[in-house]
């Protein structure tokens, strides 16, 4: 089945600064590529998706990466602000059921 | 509360007792999904359904139990069976055009 890794497990930047969070996956046939904010005790929040026929897709300070051949792809957040600090999750679409193989999240502190 | 409602927030579970977590969505989804996740770890996947009457295990299924009689409701049963049941459920929907809408939680402790 579909294996997604997500690196690094905790990232911590200078307000202003940028941060880059990578996933790798496992499985060719995974189309669709989700990223979710979740702050402490809070449902995750979809922030911005990727599609495999797609390569980047920007959203004001976020992006998105996908490189279908090294199968990874990558967020990352621009001019970063304290309210950016979250736990954030990649997914990659499995099947036809939906089912998604979650990373195992990146904790990212961003400090005045 | 986003079209996808959890009931109770917080449930406290005594030893050898089976709870059952609601989970309901006005978004005329047909999937639904039941997540698990632990502190410093990621969501793993307990059940999921597509259609009504019909359900399938995900990857740590043992110790709970779902049904999916309506299409709006699907939900969870953390049976006595489950000896590790101390963690933050998230049911999640979606429609078709792949993104899930996840629901508010339910924080569940052994007690």
């Amino acid at each position: 089945g579909e294996n997604v890794e997500q690196h690094p497990s905790t990232l911590s930047v200078q307000e202003g600064d940028s941060a880059v969070i990578k996933c790798t996956y496992s499985d060719s046939a995974s189309n669709y590529f989700p990223w979710y904010k979740q702050e402490l005790g809070k449902r995750p929040q979809l922030i911005i998706d990727i599609r495999s026929n797609v390569g980047e897709k920007k959203d004001q300070r976020i992006a998105v990466t996908l490189n279908k051949t090294a199968k990874h792809f990558s967020l990352h957040i621009t001019e970063t602000q304290p309210e950016d600090s979250a736990v954030y999750f990649c997914a990659a679409l499995t099947d036809s059921w939906g089912k998604f193989q979650f990373g195992a999240g990146t904790q990212v502190v961003v400090t005045p | 509360d986003g079209g996808i409602t959890q009931s109770p927030k917080y449930l406290f579970r005594k030893e050898g007792q089976n709870v059952t977590l609601s989970c309901e969505q006005n978004l005329n989804h047909d999937a639904m999904y039941w997540y698990r996740q632990d502190p410093g770890q990621g969501l793993r996947l307990i059940y999921y359904s597509q259609i009504v009457n019909d359900f399938q295990k995900g990857d740590i299924a043992e110790g709970y139990s779902v049904s999916r009689e309506k299409k709006e409701s699907f939900p969870l049963t953390v049976t006595s069976a489950q000896k590790n049941p101390t963690a933050f459920y998230l049911c999640a929907s979606t429609g078709g055009n792949y993104g899930y809408t996840f629901g508010s939680g339910t924080r569940l402790t052994v007690v």
